[in-house]
């Protein structure tokens, strides 16, 4: 079936560092894919989102890539704050569709 | 973060009993969505609504049950048949399906 596989399920980096997260999707269909920032006990966030016909696309501090040849789509957040510590999530779908696929989530700890 | 709102945040409830968790939004979205959300899980799909007095099933509806009478509402009901109720409920919705999904704060539910 249907499967959004999202590594690594935890990530500690020191502030000022670069993170990254990356998920897998297994439905070549799919062909939207957001992110969303959870914080503990907070609704889910979507802070960006890229379309299969975009290899790329930043906002500020954060940039997602997408791949379609290998289905694989990543997270980038450059000079990480303590603020950007939170649980993220990837998402895939197809266009038409209600139906979003998660990844399980990363909990991303940026050190002081 | 406003537009969609839930209540309560938190509700607990007696093996056996019927609960109803409300959700709101008065942002004129067409589409409303419920997600469950386990520990270390992604946000997995019950039910949807593309518009009024038209529903879904998702990945995961045994045991609830919702109605969509009204654009702004979009109750979920966990039924006694629902055997692990105890969790994150979340609610979203989007313009129409094929844009992008914004989320409630969320009511955690836990079953004594």
């Amino acid at each position: 079936g249907e499967n959004v596989e999202q590594h690594p399920s935890t990530l500690s980096v020191q502030e000022g560092d670069s993170a990254v997260i990356k998920c897998t999707y297994s439905d070549s269909a799919s062909n939207y894919f957001p992110w969303y920032k959870q914080e503990l006990g907070k609704r889910p966030q979507l802070i960006i989102d890229i379309r299969s016909n975009v290899g790329e696309k930043k906002d500020q501090r954060i940039a997602v890539t997408l791949n379609k040849t290998a289905k694989h789509f990543s997270l980038h957040i450059t000079e990480t704050q303590p603020e950007d510590s939170a649980v993220y999530f990837c998402a895939a779908s197809k266009g038409g569709t209600y139906k979003y696929i998660f990844g399980t989530g990363t909990r991303l700890k940026v050190l002081a | 973060d406003g537009g969609i709102t839930q209540s309560p945040k938190y509700l607990f409830r007696k093996e056996g009993q019927n609960v109803t968790l409300s959700c709101e939004q008065n942002l004129n979205h067409d589409a409303m969505y419920w997600y469950r959300q386990d520990p270390g899980q992604g946000l997995r799909l019950i039910y949807y609504s593309q518009i009024v007095n038209d529903f879904q099933k998702g990945d995961i509806a045994e045991g609830y049950s919702v109605s969509r009478e009204k654009k702004e509402s979009f109750p979920l009901t966990v039924t006694s048949a629902q055997k692990n109720p105890t969790a994150f409920y979340l609610c979203a919705s989007s313009l129409t399906k094929y844009n992008e999904q914004f989320f409630g704060p969320g009511t955690r539910l836990t079953v004594l």
